[in-house]
């Protein structure tokens, strides 16, 4: 089975100091890793995600995560942090080993950034 | 270039009654995945349709059914709703041939009295 964990309900930070954001995951083979965005009342919007190749993955609005295999985790990260950052955000997995195309994500992060 | 679409935004219904939820993917994109995610929680997978089939399913009871069109489009059908079945419906597309990033639609607010 697929899992993914994010251990902080909430992050705060203030605005220009840099972020992180924790995921870490289980799945029984190779996992394709990704990172979404919630604004209230609105759907997910994708940021960015890892299927193989360098470990460090550039995504959109300045965000960029590392994925490490070893510690199975997949941080978001962001050098700068701006106040419209703020909001909940979302790590998936899919394990393509299993065949299973659904993605399994964690209960997700809120992001405060204050001015 | 028009992302995923979804209708209604918001829905009231009363116990027991029916709902369909619908989804126009993004351009291009041929396969539809629907997620229920309720409050303070993640996306919880409902199902996967490609080719007018359901190709995989999560852990949802058969009240729950589906349908995709030859344009790709696709409705979410859900029976004798209970309270339980309250929260936001999102619909996810993407191309099966290079299929690995599901784009979401803005949801629909389900609220069952």
């Amino acid at each position: 089975a697929q899992s993914v964990a994010q251990p902080e309900d909430q992050v705060n930070v203030a605005e220009g100091n840099p972020l992180t954001v924790k995921c870490t995951y289980s799945v029984s083979g190779n996992p394709y890793l990704f990172w979404y965005v919630q604004y209230p009342n609105r759907g997910l919007q994708f940021l960015l995600k890892y299927i193989t190749g360098d470990n460090l993955v550039k995504g959109s609005y300045g965000f960029e995560a590392e994925f490490n295999k070893s510690q199975t985790s997949f941080h978001l990260k962001k050098p700068s942090a701006l106040v419209s950052d703020s909001a909940l955000y979302f790590c998936a997995v899919r394990d393509i080993g299993t065949g299973r195309r659904a993605l399994t994500f964690g209960s997700g992060t809120r992001l405060q950034v204050q001015p | 270039d028009a992302g995923v679409t979804q209708s209604p935004t918001h829905l009231i219904k009363t116990r027991g009654q029916q709902v369909t939820l619908r989804c126009s993917p993004k351009s291009g994109h041929d396969t539809v995945s629907w997620y229920q995610q309720a409050l303070g929680q993640g996306p919880q997978f409902i199902f996967q349709y490609y080719e007018e089939e359901e190709r995989q399913r999560g852990n949802f009871p058969d009240r729950f059914s589906g349908h995709q069109f030859p344009n790709y489009s696709s409705e979410l059908n859900v029976n004798a709703l209970l309270l339980g079945d309250s929260a936001l419906y999102l619909c996810a597309s993407s191309l099966e041939l290079a299929g690995l990033t599901q784009y979401f639609g803005p949801g629909t607010r389900l609220t069952v009295l």
